[in-house]
């Protein structure tokens, strides 16, 4: 079956660098997604990854392992508005997304 | 507007009525898609509109009735929910659906109650 993997909620600190991981087992593969989601928001994207190693967009960085079946999501200098939950999604075969149930970052002062 | 708008909002409906969800994009794609996000659980993946024609349907109860009139437009007609359907659903649209790396473009949802 298909299966995404991503804990459920982490806690870190302003100003620190956290680290969410993700692992999958999709039907095909076409690329991992992250996407970020307020509460009582819209998901919202953040990184596409379909080749191994780390890609890096300002404070944001995701990684990919096709071999391994992972990914992460690496936030560095933590702002209170990056508690959000984390969505991680593998694009599968047919290129639909098969998604994780998200991690709940919380940033505590 | 910009991006992908969603009405009503919020919605609570007894089990016998019937209510449609709209969903428009304003953004040029040619996919439209309907999730259902429960709390603590993935997000569902409902019906896919690739060009106007319906490309999923992921095993969908019939209460629940996706339109799609033209690529910009997407309804969801509900018709005798179930309270276990109270959830969130998101509208998402995308260039094209079937193709690698294509990012979905979320509307901010409707919170539906059944009671």
């Amino acid at each position: 079956g298909q299966n995404i993997d991503q804990p459920t909620e982490m806690t870190a600190t302003e100003g620190a660098i956290v680290q969410i991981n993700c692992t999958y087992q999709t039907s095909g593969f076409n690329g991992l997604f992250w996407y970020q989601q307020h509460a009582g928001e819209a998901p919202t994207f953040l990184s596409y990854n379909v080749l191994d190693g780390l890609e890096e967009k300002g404070r944001f960085s995701s990684f990919l392992s096709r071999s391994k079946g992972y990914s992460y999501l690496l936030l560095k200098e933590l702002q209170m508005k990056d508690s959000a939950s984390y969505l991680c999604a593998s694009m599968d075969s047919n290129y639909q997304l098969i998604w994780g149930a998200g991690t709940k970052l919380i940033i505590k002062p | 507007e910009t991006g992908v708008t969603q009405t009503p909002r919020h919605l609570v409906m007894g089990m016998t009525n019937k209510k449609s969800l709209k969903c428009e994009q304003h953004l040029g794609h040619n996919a439209m898609y309907w999730y259902k996000q429960s709390a603590k659980k993935p997000l569902e993946l409902m019906f896919v509109y690739n060009f106007k024609e319906q490309t999923e349907n992921n095993s969908v109860p019939s209460r629940f009735s996706p339109e799609c009139p033209n690529s910009s437009h997407l309804f969801l007609h509900l018709h005798t929910l179930q309270p276990e359907d109270s959830a969130l659903y998101l509208c998402a649209s995308s260039q094209e659906s079937g193709s690698g790396g294509d990012e979905q473009f979320f509307g901010p949802g409707t919170r539906l109650t059944v009671l």
